[in-house]
């Protein structure tokens, strides 16, 4: 029930194209969606994130899709540039007794091609 | 601005051998949080300590020992090492809450 789906595993998507990634949860107690980037050889960083109070969030090029009914929400890259090239994880949050815990995706590698 | 500094950046070692990884944040954050992070799995979430004084077991906490030492320092100890803990570790820390997640530049360790 703690477990974050992501898909696709990898994505190629040439300079210009929109770059789509899909996570499914199951634990309705999340609350707080965060995306993050992760450059090779560094940590991952926050690009973006939404509560389950909103559909979409919307910061630049970067969308968060969110569906609450479906559990399901995604990240939409649009013209995408070879400086995206990265891995993308999304994570879930939720507050335990412990504190905050969060979830995180397997995470994909996404290629833009100049 | 240093936020979540590890050291060390990259260590070898041999099976059965000890350390400690060490990690310092600077922006006073009750949260702090270890994952190792492998091909294909994601981060999974090692220990974690909501508030300075308490540390609490995560996904994977077998083989792994950790301690708050104060509100800015959080390290992981790994007593007898194993190929198997050959990973990348990364800290991280937050206020507490829903919110974001500040992560170190990550230790990788390779066990011989």
């Amino acid at each position: 029930q703690q477990q974050v789906k992501q898909s696709p595993q990898s994505l190629i998507v040439q300079k210009g194209g929109i770059s789509i990634i899909n996570c499914a949860y199951e634990n309705t107690a999340f609350d707080y969606f965060p995306w993050y980037q992760q450059f090779p050889g560094k940590g991952p960083a926050l690009l973006i994130a939404i509560r389950p109070d909103v559909s979409e969030k919307k910061e630049g090029r970067f969308t968060i899709s969110f569906n609450k009914s479906a559990k399901q929400f995604s990240l939409h890259i649009m013209d995408s540039q070879p400086g995206d090239s990265a891995t993308y994880f999304c994570a879930a949050s939720s507050r335990d007794n412990y504190g905050q815990n969060f979830v995180f995706g397997p995470g994909t590698r996404l290629s833009v091609l100049p | 601005n240093a936020g979540v500094t590890q050291t060390p950046k990259f260590q070898v070692l041999k099976t059965g051998q000890s350390m400690t990884l060490q990690c310092a944040q600077d922006m006073n954050h009750n949260s702090m949080y270890w994952y190792r992070q492998d091909p294909g799995m994601g981060l999974r979430l090692i220990y974690y300590s909501a508030s300075e004084g308490t540390t609490d077991k995560g996904e994977v906490p077998n083989g792994y020992n950790v301690s708050r030492l104060n509100k800015r320092e959080f390290s992981l100890r790994l007593e007898s090492a194993a190929p198997s803990q050959t990973s990348v570790y990364f800290c991280a820390s937050t206020w507490g809450g829903p919110g974001e997640l500040f992560f170190g530049e990550g230790s990788r360790l390779t066990v011989l």
